[in-house]
C-alpha cells in the first residue's frame, strides 16, 4: 500500500519556467491537499479538493493551480515560478476523521 | 480566526528526562492532531484527539486534549535519541465548521535529545 505518491522528489528551475508536481493517493480518500512548507514556518495550505472534479482555494494560491479529474490524482501546477515559490512541497489526502497522510515532499528551487 | 501556538518552540532534554509541549488554540474545537517530522522528511501522523478528554498514548508519547482550556499536551516520558524531531499540532474547526481544509498547524517544537 503506497499511501501518498509525490514526484518529483528535487527539481531546479528558472524563473519564468512551469512545471507540475504530481501527487497520487491508493487510499480512495476524497479530501486531497496541498501544502508548502517554508524554514520556521509551519505548513501553508495552497489548494485542497473535497472529490474529483471540485477544488478551492486555501491560504496561499496566488501562482499555482490545480485539477482533480480522478479521485486518485491531485497535480498541482506552477505558472512562471519566482523564487518566492523556493520551498518544499507536501500533497496530502486525508479520510473521515480529518487525519492527513502526507507523501514525501517535493523540493523545489526556483533561481 | 482560529490561532495555534505551540512551545517551547525549541527543546533541549537529556535522555531518561520527562518534558511536556504545549499546544495552546484560539477558538473552540473538538479535533486536534499531533504529527512528528524527521530532518529532511515528511510528516507522520502520531495522534488524533477528537473528543474533550481524550488521551492517547504509543510507547514514551501521551498526548491529551482539554477542549474547555484550548489546551494539548504531548508528554514525553524517559525520552530517547530516537525521538529527536521536531513535533507540529494541528487544529481543526469545531465540528460544522468545516473539515480538515481550515486546519491550522502551530510552527512545531524542534526536540533535540541528548545522551
Amino acid at each position: 500500500n503506497a499511501g501518498v505518491t509525490q514526484t518529483p522528489k528535487f527539481r531546479i528551475l528558472k524563473i519564468g519556467q512551469s512545471m507540475t508536481l504530481q501527487c497520487a493517493q491508493d487510499m480512495n480518500h476524497n479530501y486531497m491537499y496541498w501544502y508548502r512548507q517554508d524554514p520556521g514556518m509551519g505548513l501553508k495550505l495552497i489548494y485542497y479538493s473535497v472529490g474529483a472534479g471540485i477544488t478551492d482555494k486555501g491560504e496561499v494560491p496566488n501562482g499555482y493551480n490545480v485539477s482533480r479529474s480522478t479521485t486518485e490524482d491531485f497535480p498541482l501546477r506552477l505558472e512562471l515560478a519566482a523564487p518566492s515559490q523556493t520551498s518544499v512541497y507536501f500533497c496530502a489526502s486525508s479520510g473521515v476523521t480529518g487525519e492527513l497522510f502526507f507523501g514525501e515532499g517535493s523540493r523545489l528551487t526556483v533561481l | 480566526e482560529l490561532k495555534v501556538e505551540q512551545n517551547p518552540l525549541f527543546l533541549s532534554m537529556q535522555e531518561g528526562k520527562n518534558y511536556t509541549i504545549y499546544c495552546n488554540y484560539s477558538t473552540t474545537s473538538d479535533r486536534l492532531y499531533w504529527y512528528r517530522q524527521d530532518p529532511g522528511k515528511s510528516l507522520e501522523s502520531l495522534f488524533v484527539l477528537l473528543s474533550n478528554g481524550a488521551v492517547k498514548q504509543e510507547g514514551r508519547l501521551m498526548a491529551s486534549l482539554d477542549t474547555k482550556a484550548r489546551l494539548s499536551t504531548l508528554h514525553i516520558t524517559a525520552a530517547v535519541h530516537d525521538l529527536s524531531a521536531t513535533y507540529f499540532c494541528a487544529v481543526g474547526p469545531y465540528a460544522g465548521q468545516g473539515g480538515s481544509e481550515k486546519l491550522v498547524f502551530g510552527k512545531g517544537t524542534k526536540l533535540t535529545v541528548n545522551p
